[in-house]
């Protein structure tokens, strides 16, 4: 059964350092993990989405990694800024059903 | 595109009432599913369906029921509304090549159960 793990569940930085978001999964057979930003009160916006044969995705200040041996992903987000706070979750995809971590709540201090 | 579409976008319930959350997707995507978000417990699914007239369980199925007539649609059931069951309910779509690709969510529906 395919288990993600988010930690930490809340971090606080200062605006224009660069930063790590980590996640972590059980099961190793993942087709592909997606990341997510939640603002509060909203939906889900799609921000990566690395498949299983991929190392890792970029887009703008992200790029997100991908190590199915080590069960461990991160999203790496280059000079923070303050409209980077929001919950960034992951979702590990195997056969037919996506997994959610619990979410990382980030907030960048002005 | 309207992408994945949600109504009604908040709802009180009594217990015991029934209802259905409606989910429609423009897409053309064969994968579709449900979410319930609660605080401190991410994302958890209770449904989800590969294609039309096929519907599977998810982590938490218990007093949800669901179909899926058409591509298009996915409607979320609640027979017998329970107080548990209030929470923010999320409607997933994604086109698959064996197994669900990206996901393109619904903006919400906001459940009250007293």
């Amino acid at each position: 059964k395919q288990e993600v793990t988010q930690i930490p569940a809340a971090l606080s930085v200062p605006e224009g350092e660069n930063l790590v978001l980590n996640c972590s999964f059980t099961d190793s057979a993942i087709y592909n993990l997606q990341w997510f930003r939640q603002d509060p009160g909203k939906g889900l916006t799609s921000l990566l989405l690395i498949q299983s044969s991929q190392r890792e995705q970029t887009s703008g200040r992200l790029n997100a990694s991908l190590d199915k041996s080590s069960g461990r992903s991160t999203l790496y987000i280059a000079a923070s800024q303050p409209g980077d706070s929001a919950t960034y979750l992951c979702a590990g995809s195997s056969a037919s059903k996506i997994i959610f971590g619990s979410g990382t709540r980030l907030s960048i201090r002005p | 595109n309207a992408g994945v579409t949600q109504t009604p976008k908040f709802q009180v319930l009594k217990t015991g009432q029934s209802m259905t959350l409606q989910c429609a997707q423009d897409m053309n995507h064969e994968y579709m599913s449900w979410y319930r978000q609660d605080p401190g417990m991410g994302l958890r699914l209770i449904h989800y369906s590969v294609g039309a007239g096929i519907t599977d369980q998810g982590e938490v199925p218990n007093g949800y029921n669901v179909s899926r007539s058409t591509t298009e649609d996915f409607p979320l059931r609640l027979l017998s509304a329970a107080p548990s069951q209030t929470s923010v309910y999320f409607c997933a779509s994604s086109y698959t090549t064996g197994t669900p690709n990206e996901q393109f969510f619904g903006p919400g529906t906001r459940l009250t159960v007293l």
